[in-house]
């Protein structure tokens, strides 16, 4: 059964610094892409970038570019995205989930983690 | 990058209805790479359509897509208390997402 679960929520403060993870299971970990996607209260879906962990091939959209860090560890099927200095426009729930067998479908998703930025 | 506007905003039916939600690209996509999510309140997205037309695992039949080049619609045949929620769709081209604002089905 494929599975893919994502670390807690987070409260953090502006300017901290957080690295959330989503760790696959049940299929070939390092063959499929991951992609990360953010959703802010009340807002709409937006794609941040995917990483394919087979090799850590990268990709971002423009609008998040420098903004983050994807990053994988294949050796424990597990996906990042981080931040280096948080901001209060950060929170959002931010949603992990597999790219399947045609590019445009992302087939399980995890759960969500909720972030939280606040002073 | 392609935007992909979805109308209307908002659609008010009953159980039992036919619903029809359109997204429009403002150009074409990509081998109409087209999908179509489904999101409840304080649930992930789950895929429905892929490839414009092919619907994903699981996936009832009453729930289908159709559309090509600039124009794609997602029609649902006859509504189930279930199927009231946020619908979205989502383009990959030239190694991009892009998403849709959302119709919410009420």
């Amino acid at each position: 059964e494929v599975q893919v679960v994502q670390s807690g929520a987070e409260v953090k403060k502006p300017g901290e610094s957080l690295k959330i993870s989503c760790q696959g299971s049940g299929y070939t970990f390092s063959t499929k892409w991951i992609g990360w996607v953010r959703q802010m209260p009340g807002k709409g879906l937006e794609w941040m970038g995917s990483i394919y962990p087979g090799d850590s091939e990268t990709r971002y959209s423009p609008s998040f570019q420098g903004q983050v860090t994807i990053s994988a560890d294949k050796s424990i099927t597990t996906v990042y995205l981080q931040w280096s200095r948080l901001k209060a426009s950060d929170t959002a729930i931010y949603y992990c989930a597999r790219r399947g067998a045609s590019p445009d479908a992302f087939d399980f998703w995890g759960q969500g983690t909720v972030v939280t930025v606040s002073s | 990058d392609i935007v992909l506007t979805q109308s209307p905003g908002t659609l008010s039916l009953s159980p039992g209805e036919r619903a029809t939600l359109s997204c429009r690209a403002s150009r074409s996509v990509s081998n109409n790479y087209l999908a179509w999510y489904q999101q409840k309140p304080g649930q992930a997205p789950r895929l429905l359509i892929y490839g414009a037309s092919s619907r994903a695992t699981g996936i009832p039949d009453r729930f289908s897509g159709s559309g090509s080049g600039t124009d794609f619609t997602l029609t649902i045949s006859r509504l189930e208390p279930e199927d009231f929620a946020v619908y979205y769709c989502q383009q990959y081209g030239r190694a991009l997402y892009t998403f849709g604002l959302g119709t919410k089905l009420e």
